[in-house]
């Protein structure tokens, strides 16, 4: 069964320092990994995602993620925190080997970036 | 871009009644549906997917009786949460695929949060 973890709840950063939002995966197969973002009340946006091809993937909004298979990680970053970056974070996975289109999401990490 | 609606964002209704909830694809066929529970401060949850034309696969633990989807058309899956009740109260958020087009990412609604009194 496929899972993924977000270990921290919580992430404070000043603005202007890079942040870093962790997240590992387990699957059976070959993994389709994505980070979203949760603004009050909101659905769920699109930052990015990884399918196949360089580990390094870049997203929206200055965000970039690299993927790991040796660590089974997918850990969001970004050089320069912004005070709107403030958040909450998904990070998903759906197991490509299934052949099926089930995404499971983490816990979420919620950001605070402090002016 | 995709963008997927849901109607209404926000509806408070009595126990023991009926709610439906809208989701639609905006710009895209969305041949499977996703739909999602989020409670407070928590993570979604995946209670259902639905392929346009098919009869939706519920996750373990969900009752198919009480949340009733339908997929009939490429663009509006709902959701019935029938004879509601106060722990039905949730974020109700669904999101949407194509999966003829080959791509793996899923668009999501802006959710409909209700409340149940």
């Amino acid at each position: 069964a496929q899972s993924v973890a977000q270990p921290e709840d919580q992430v404070n950063v000043a603005e202007g320092n890079p942040l870093t939002v962790k997240c590992t995966y387990s699957v059976s197969g070959n993994p389709y990994l994505f980070w979203y973002v949760q603004y009050p009340n909101r659905g769920l946006q699109f930052l990015l995602k990884y399918i196949t091809g360089d580990n390094l993937v870049k997203g929206s909004y200055g965000f970039e993620a690299e993927f790991n298979k040796s660590q089974t990680s997918f850990h969001l970053k970004k050089p320069s925190a912004l005070v709107s970056d403030s958040a909450l974070y998904f990070c998903a996975v759906r197991d490509a080997g299934t052949g099926g289109f089930k995404t499971i999401f983490g816990a979420g990490t919620r950001l605070f970036v402090k002016a | 871009g995709a963008v997927v609606s849901q109607h209404p964002s926000w509806v408070i209704c009595k126990s023991g009644t009926s709610v439906k909830i809208e989701c639609r694809s905006l710009d895209f066929q969305a041949t499977t549906m996703f739909w999602y529970r989020q409670f407070p401060k928590q993570s979604l949850m995946l209670m259902a997917t639905s392929n346009e034309g098919s009869k939706a696969t519920y996750e373990q633990g969900v009752e198919k009786d009480k949340f009733l989807i339908n997929h009939a058309s490429l663009t509006l899956s709902t959701l019935t949460v029938t004879s509601a009740h106060p722990e039905d109260s949730s974020f109700y958020i669904c999101s949407a695929s194509d999966r003829l087009a080959g791509t793996y990412e899923q668009y999501f609604g802006p959710g409909t949060r209700l409340t149940v009194t």
